[in-house]
């Protein structure tokens, strides 16, 4: 089983849409809890990191469910510019390590 | 503002041949990294350093060598191109471990035939 799983999508969506999608993650042990976005050819970059009391940045919000072992990011009011991967990262405790998951499409279309 | 810088950007290799990826940060961030990303799979860790003189191996480390001279420096070597090696390599860097982030470099497009 993969540490980390995610629908690959892709998810495609208009304009002004609201696009949820999750990851699920095997250790239960983990710690920390990150979205990366990638745009098609480039390095990941720091979406936002993930509190265990979920939260907000903008348009984009994300939550932790410990219990099911899962993380969620919700983008509403989608731009065209939202068009990317979105990468699921975990770190265990103590770990500089981090483990992803092979990513979610999302393609927002005018 | 250099952030992590990785050269080359794109290579192409024979079998057989060797070549070394460079990686530099100048974050003087203790924590390095190298991953291989391949469609569909995610990215996956082939060495790291959590500071210089220090390395130990990833997920994936076979066919691969790493050394840590300095904070700033983590080379990654193929020591024997092989075709299954084709991917992209990404260098990253992190300050520590827990909620901080890893800063990546542009990537490395290599392939080999």
């Amino acid at each position: 089983r993969k540490e980390v799983e995610q629908d690959p999508g892709p998810f495609n969506v208009p304009e002004g849409a609201t696009v949820a999608f999750n990851c699920t993650y095997s250790n239960s042990a983990s710690q920390s809890f990150f979205w990366y976005r990638q745009d098609c050819r480039k390095e990941p970059k720091l979406l936002m990191s993930v509190y265990s009391s979920g939260n907000e940045d903008g348009r984009f919000t994300a939550q932790l469910n410990r219990a099911s072992q899962y993380i969620s990011l919700l983008i509403r009011d989608s731009k065209l510019s939202d068009s990317a991967t979105y990468l699921c990262v975990v770190r265990g405790k103590n770990d500089y390590k981090l483990s992803f998951g092979a990513g979610t499409t999302v393609t927002v279309r005018a | 503002n250099a952030g992590v810088t990785q050269t080359p950007k794109f290579q192409v290799l024979k079998t057989g041949q060797s070549m070394t990826l460079q990686c530099a940060q100048d974050m003087n961030h203790e924590y390095m990294s190298w991953y291989r990303q391949d469609p569909g799979m995610g990215l996956r860790l082939i060495h790291y350093s959590v500071g210089a003189g220090i390395t130990d191996q990833g997920e994936v480390p076979n066919g691969y060598n790493v050394s840590r001279s300095t904070t700033e420096d983590f080379p990654l070597r193929l020591l024997s191109a092989a075709p299954s090696q084709t991917s992209v390599y990404f260098c990253a860097s992190s300050r520590e471990y827990g909620n901080t982030e890893a800063f990546f470099g542009q990537g490395t497009r290599l392939t080999v035939v």
